[in-house]
């Protein structure tokens, strides 16, 4: 079983819908979180961090369970540019440092 | 801002030549830079922890006489890929480590013939 489980997707959905990505992880040392994107061939960037509390940033909402080892994703009104890889990361300590680990990652494609 | 920067972003070597791939942080020091490697369709793996000063420290199976790490000042990183094979083609993309967060480089897509 993977440190970070996505589902792969893809996830086909029409512009203006609503999309949810879900993330489990295991390790239950894990410090921060994190919502990173990444298109076709190129890096990944940061989308969000992920907060107990939750958090918004204009469409995007991101929760965290930390009791359930849960970490989602809320995509509202999607637009054609959101279409990409959506990679769940988490953040934890191993050997008196920090190492991010990341899912496989969940394709979404929007369509007109 | 956190910028970093990753050169060249493409190679094509041929089998059996040795592939240098530098990762700079350009407007911050970073004592810490990490090595990924990413095969299509799958997600990226860690090679390495690169540490200024230091040796790096390798995950679990990969081979450290392999690709080699220097990491010899706090803005500059590079990975050597020696005696590349076909089955090193990949993306490579480093990252440098500022306070909590890592900031990425755009990647280098290795292509060995």
């Amino acid at each position: 079983r993977k440190e970070v489980e996505q589902d792969p997707g893809p996830f086909n959905v029409p512009e203006g819908a609503t999309v949810a990505f879900n993330c489990t992880y295991s390790n239950s040392a894990s410090q921060s979180f994190f919502w990173y994107r990444q298109d076709c061939r190129k890096e990944p960037k940061l989308l969000m961090s992920v907060y107990s509390s939750g958090n918004e940033d204009g469409r995007f909402t991101a929760q965290l369970n930390r009791a359930s080892q849960y970490i989602s994703l809320l995509i509202r009104d999607s637009k054609l540019s959101d279409s990409a890889t959506y990679l769940c990361v988490v953040n934890r300590p191993t050997s008196g440092t920090y190492k991010y680990i990341f899912g496989t990652g969940t394709r979404l494609k929007v369509l007109a | 801002g956190a910028v970093v920067s990753q050169h060249p972003s493409r190679v094509i070597c041929k089998s059996g030549t040795s592939v240098k791939i530098e990762c700079r942080s350009l407007d911050f020091q970073a004592t810490t830079m990490f090595w990924y490697r990413q095969f299509p369709k799958q997600s990226l793996m860690l090679m390495a922890t690169s540490n200024e000063g230091s040796k790096a420290t390798y995950e679990q199976g990969v081979e450290k006489d392999k690709f080699l790490i220097n990491h010899a000042s706090l803005t500059l990183s590079t990975l050597t890929v020696t005696s590349a094979h076909p089955e090193d083609s990949s993306f490579y993309i480093c990252s440098a480590r500022k306070a909590y967060e890592q900031f990425f480089g755009p990647g280098t897509r290795l292509t060995v013939l």
